[in-house]
């Protein structure tokens, strides 16, 4: 069964900037996975900020993007907000419909 | 505008069924995949299924065995049902939209349903 890795969390400092990342126990990411970011706040459902890899959602500010890096994805934030301190969570799509979730980052702006 | 809507009982007895339907506003519900993920207390997300309108569906390998995908294109309305629940199926449900490249771009606001006698 595949597992999708991410950081269980990170730190940045406001007007930083800070890439997390998303890997598989098995293999490297790629385009096919359709790679996308999701972020979370408390009591609320997650997000979209990325998708297709490097794709921002409707209205995801550009400090937001998404690549490939070596075999993982991955979700940098360049001039982070205290705003954005929350969960993310990346998920790839594995074929035959099934979509996997990474366990999520938890990231502190400080 | 594109809305999703979770309904059902937000408790449910170890062993029983946990049923839950997804209501949809969408003028295109026919073109979609529409999938259920779920939240663990504490944990993060876990995709448990998705079913297509025609029929096509697929689900976790890990809850394959206890999950039941239904869909009406009439009512625009998809359901999960997820049998022999124990307390660790207790979870906010949310129902999701997939679109054409394969990520969630629409969710309902969530349904908290805990298992416990």
């Amino acid at each position: 069964q595949t597992v999708v890795t991410q950081e269980p969390s990170l730190s940045v400092s406001p007007g930083g900037t800070v890439t997390l990342t998303c890997g598989l126990t098995s293999g490297s990411i790629t385009a096919t996975h359709y790679p996308s970011w999701y972020q979370q706040f408390p009591g609320q459902a997650p997000r979209t900020l990325i998708y297709s890899t490097n794709t921002r959602f409707d209205g995801v500010p550009d400090r937001f993007s998404g690549s490939i890096v070596g075999n993982k994805a991955a979700l940098t934030i360049t001039g982070a907000r205290a705003e954005d301190e929350c969960d993310y969570y990346c998920v790839m799509y594995v074929g035959d419909g099934i979509s996997v979730f990474g366990g999520g980052t938890r990231l502190t702006v400080l | 505008q594109v809305h999703l809507q979770e309904s059902g009982p937000g408790l449910v007895k170890p062993s029983e069924t946990l049923s839950l339907t997804c209501s949809v506003v969408d003028a295109s519900f026919g073109v979609y995949q529409w999938c259920w993920v779920r939240q663990t207390p504490g944990r993060g997300l876990e995709w448990i299924g998705y079913m297509y309108p025609s029929g096509t569906t697929n689900s976790n390998p890990s809850l394959k065995s206890r999950v039941t995908l239904s869909i009406d294109g009439v009512k625009k309305q998809f359901s999960l049902r997820l049998a022999s629940v124990t307390a660790a199926d207790t979870a906010i449900y949310f129902c999701a939209r997939r679109s054409f490249a394969n990520y969630f771009d629409y969710w309902g606001q969530g349904a908290r349903v805990t298992v416990s006698s």
